[in-house]
């Protein structure tokens, strides 16, 4: 079965200190993940996905097929990271999500 | 350019009534297209998808259906609402990549 699953509902840290939002997975051939966040009053958006092995706005993410997670990090968080999260797993045709993560950068 | 279009943006609908949401998108042909309700603490659900016209997927049984009448339309539809269809309801299209949204219909069933 396809399955995302994101175990942390809410994630507060202070600014400048290193975060990471957890995702872990469950697929029987090659996934294809993603990490999307939706900022207050705007569309989803994309932020990054596995086979790009990007950085944006600072957060880089690592599939580990060992462990089936793909957690996002990032060293030293700003206020303005302050979002939902959203993990998601892109089979042949479905495309799933995790329940989401909100993450709250304190001054 | 690639774009998509979800409407209304609101909708307040009594119990019993029926539904229809309609998305577009414009720029590309032959998506995968995608609804979605997303609620707080539980996500993004996904409850229907197409790879082509007339091919309709469904991944949660309720009071719901899709059509895709065309490449680049998709109809969420119900013949009589129930008042936990409320909800955020997301159109999305795709073609070998990442996922790309509608601005939502905030649906309000009274």
């Amino acid at each position: 079965a396809q399955r995302v699953t994101q175990p942390e509902k809410l994630l507060s840290v202070f600014k400048g200190a290193p975060v990471e939002l957890k995702c872990n997975y469950s697929y029987s051939g090659s996934p294809e993940l993603f990490w999307y966040v939706q900022y207050s009053r705007q569309r989803l958006q994309l932020l990054l996905r596995h086979i790009s092995r990007e950085s944006i706005k600072g957060f880089t993410a690592d599939l580990n097929k060992g462990e089936t997670s793909f957690h996002l990090k990032k060293p030293f968080a700003q206020e303005e990271d302050s979002a939902m999260y959203y993990c998601a797993l892109s089979g042949t045709y479905k495309y799933i999500f995790g329940t989401g993560t909100r993450l709250k950068v304190l001054a | 350019s690639q774009t998509i279009h979800q409407w209304p943006a609101t909708l307040v609908q009594p119990v019993g009534s029926p539904l229809s949401l309609e998305c577009t998108v414009e720029g590309t042909s032959n998506p995968n297209l995608y609804w979605y309700r997303q609620a707080a603490g539980r996500g993004l659900q996904l409850l229907f998808y197409s790879v082509g016209i007339g091919q309709i997927s469904s991944e949660v049984p309720q009071n719901l259906s899709a059509s895709r009448p065309q490449d680049r339309q998709f109809i969420l539809s119900s013949k009589k609402l129930l008042l936990s269809d409320s909800g955020f309801y997301l159109c999305a299209w795709r073609y070998r990549g990442p996922l790309h949204f509608g601005n939502g219909t905030r649906l309000t069933v009274t």
